[in-house]
Formats: C-alpha cells, sequence, structure tokens
C-alpha cells in the first residue's frame, strides 16, 4: 500500500532535548511538508522540501531542523529552542509542489514534554 | 497574503439534518481551494477541491462545495449527515506561490 507514515505515535521530550520525528513516503512524490497543528488552531507550516537536498523554511520555523537527505524521508527534529513543542505533528507529501496538488498526510506524531 | 477564515468553530446537528460548514479566503490572485476532513488522532484527508472550471464541486461521500468569487466563500455543504460524519473539518487555500494555508477548523458532531 502507498502512503506515509510517521513514527513514533507519540513522543515525550525531556527539557534541553532534542528529539527526532521520522516520515517516510512511498509515494513517489517529490514535495513533503512538516505542519504543526495545536487545538483549535489549523495547521501551521514549519518547512517544506520540493526536491531532495533543498528544504524551505515555512511560517514557524524557528526551533526545528529538517533534511531531505532522501526523496522518500523527511525527518524533523524539535530542538532544545522550541520552547513550546507540545503539538500535533503532521507530515504531507504532494506530487511535485504544485499549487493546485493535493496534500497526502500520514496519521501524525503526537509531542508531549516531560 | 491570503487568510482563510472557518466561520464556526463548533457546528452541532442532529442525524439526518442538513449541514454547511462555512469558509471564507481572501486573496488578491486566483486560488485554488481546498476542504480536508480530520478523524480524531489521524491526520488530513481530502474531501474535495476547487481548482477551475464548474464552481461546484461534489465528494464521492455526499458532500459538495461551490465556489464563489465575488463573496470569496467555499462553503461545504451536506443535505443529510451521519453518525460517522463527526470529524474535524479544514477548508485551505494555495496560490501560484505555492504554499497552503488553512483555516482554523470546524468540529462537526452529528447527534443520535
Amino acid at each position: 500500500d502507498g502512503g506515509i507514515t510517521q513514527s513514533p505515535k507519540y513522543l515525550f521530550r525531556k527539557e534541553g532535548q532534542n528529539v527526532t520525528l521520522s516520515c517516510e513516503q512511498n509515494l513517489n512524490h517529490d514535495a513533503m511538508y512538516w505542519y504543526r497543528q495545536d487545538p483549535g488552531q489549523g495547521l501551521r507550516l514549519i518547512y517544506y522540501s520540493q526536491i531532495v537536498n533543498d528544504f524551505q523554511k515555512g511560517d514557524i520555523a524557528e526551533g526545528y531542523s529538517v533534511s531531505r537527505e532522501k526523496k522518500e524521508s523527511f525527518p524533523l527534529t524539535v530542538t532544545s529552542a522550541q520552547k513550546n513543542p507540545t503539538a500535533f505533528y503532521l507530515c504531507a507529501s504532494s506530487t511535485t509542489g504544485s499549487a493546485g496538488e493535493t496534500q497526502y498526510f500520514g496519521p501524525g506524531t503526537r509531542l508531549l514534554v516531560l | 497574503a491570503q487568510s482563510v477564515t472557518q466561520l464556526d468553530s463548533q457546528v452541532p446537528v442532529f442525524e439526518e439534518a442538513p449541514v454547511e460548514l462555512r469558509c471564507n479566503y481572501s486573496s488578491s490572485v486566483s486560488v485554488y481551494l481546498f476542504w480536508y476532513v480530520q478523524y480524531p488522532n489521524q491526520g488530513l484527508q481530502l474531501l474535495l477541491k476547487y481548482l477551475s472550471g464548474s464552481t461546484l464541486v461534489e465528494s464521492i461521500n455526499g458532500f459538495e462545495a461551490e465556489f464563489n468569487k465575488s463573496q470569496t466563500s467555499f462553503h461545504l455543504r451536506k443535505p443529510s449527515v451521519h453518525i460517522s460524519d463527526t470529524a474535524e473539518y479544514f477548508c485551505a487555500a494555495n496560490t501560484n506561490a505555492g504554499k497552503s494555508t488553512f483555516g482554523d477548523g470546524t468540529t462537526l458532531t452529528v447527534k443520535p
């Protein structure tokens, strides 16, 4: 089955710790995205990538980092600089990143701070 | 800059009643419009989208939305809802600049 997988489903972070969220897709999509979702709010774009080895900051990139070494994978690191990391994180992909394309979402990772 | 406003944060309705979830957008350029649905603790799934052509678009499960350029709206409707339609619904807009802007979501609760 083609789709997007995210792991882990739940992740706990201690103070001062960096944590990495995994996102893998087997849809052969060029474009991948990371969003943050807070209760009662819509999705806010953290980072996006339209091609391997290239990515751009979204609206709320501070405190986050990404890499895109393989087409299939777009991991997100939540660094200790992100002071309010508790949220639901969603990864998505689309064919090329063009405006009219549907985005396909993974099941999400819920990050909680200990 | 574009923005998307979903006018109702919560919409409770009884089963088999009609429902309308309202979405307005603002953009100085042409937009592509989407409705996504999110079930609890899951990712979003596309419900329907408007790219061009006929202003009325339909989904396979009975939802429809109408693009109204003069009112800058893209309201989502269903003539008769089911319990299984209970979910959160997001309206989104894209322009040719590429990035999507999402509304804050509307929680639809269908009661028996």
